[in-house]
């Protein structure tokens, strides 16, 4: 069965720094990851898709990576700004079952200080 | 481009009644799939429709159920209704031709309060 942990599960920085979030599954076998935001009490918005075959996608300040043998994802955010204060949720989609299924880590809350 | 429209946005039930929530995809998405948010768990799969098919459900009672009319839309219905179904519902959508590949997008959610 497939496992998503995601930690810390909360980090408070000042705005400016550049942070890692850090994301673990248990199965590699996967079709790709998904890294998305939550804002309280909104949906959630995609922010990057790495495809099992790929290493890392960035799309502007945010950069995340792929190592699908150990398991891992980290998603980078360079210069945080206070408007970056969300919960970051880290979702894979297994091989297994063959369907549009999601598996969420239960998130990283994050809190940028002017 | 439209998003993935959820309705209604807010509703309160009382233990015992039935609720039905409402999802229009984006244009051209054929895949609608339902989501369980809560403290506690966190977000859990429910269940899955393209082209009107359930193609995957995940492990939640039958008291949950859903379905896809033939322009994508998809309704979710859960019957008597119990205190830890107060939750937020979230649906996303993706073309679901090439599976397991697409970026699933989501809508803004239906947040039910069960008494």
């Amino acid at each position: 069965k497939q496992e998503v942990t995601q930690i810390p599960a909360a980090l408070s920085v000042p705005e400016g720094e550049n942070l890692v979030l850090n994301c673990s599954f248990t199965d590699s076998a996967i079709y790709n990851l998904q890294w998305f935001r939550q804002d309280p009490g909104k949906g959630l918005t995609s922010l990057l898709l790495i495809q099992s075959s790929q290493r890392e996608q960035t799309s502007g300040r945010l950069n995340a990576s792929l190592d699908k043998s150990s398991g891992r994802s980290t998603l980078y955010i360079a210069a945080s700004q206070p408007g970056d204060s969300a919960t970051y949720l880290c979702a894979v989609r297994p091989r297994e079952g063959g369907s549009e299924k999601l598996v969420f880590g239960k998130g990283t809350k994050l809190t940028v200080n002017p | 481009k439209a998003g993935v429209t959820q309705t209604p946005r807010y509703l309160i039930k009382t233990r015992g009644q039935q609720v039905t929530l409402s999802c229009s995809p984006i244009s051209g998405h054929r895949s609608v799939s339902w989501y369980q948010q809560t403290p506690g768990q966190g977000l859990q799969f429910l269940f899955e429709y393209f082209s009107e098919t359930q193609r995957n459900k995940g492990n939640f009672p039958g008291r949950f159920s859903g379905r896809q009319f033939s322009n994508s839309r998809s309704e979710m219905n859960v019957s008597t209704l119990e205190l830890g179904d107060s939750a937020l519902y979230l649906c996303a959508s993706s073309l679901g031709t090439k599976m397991g590949t697409g970026e699933l997008f989501f809508g803004e959610g239906s947040r039910l309060t069960v008494l």
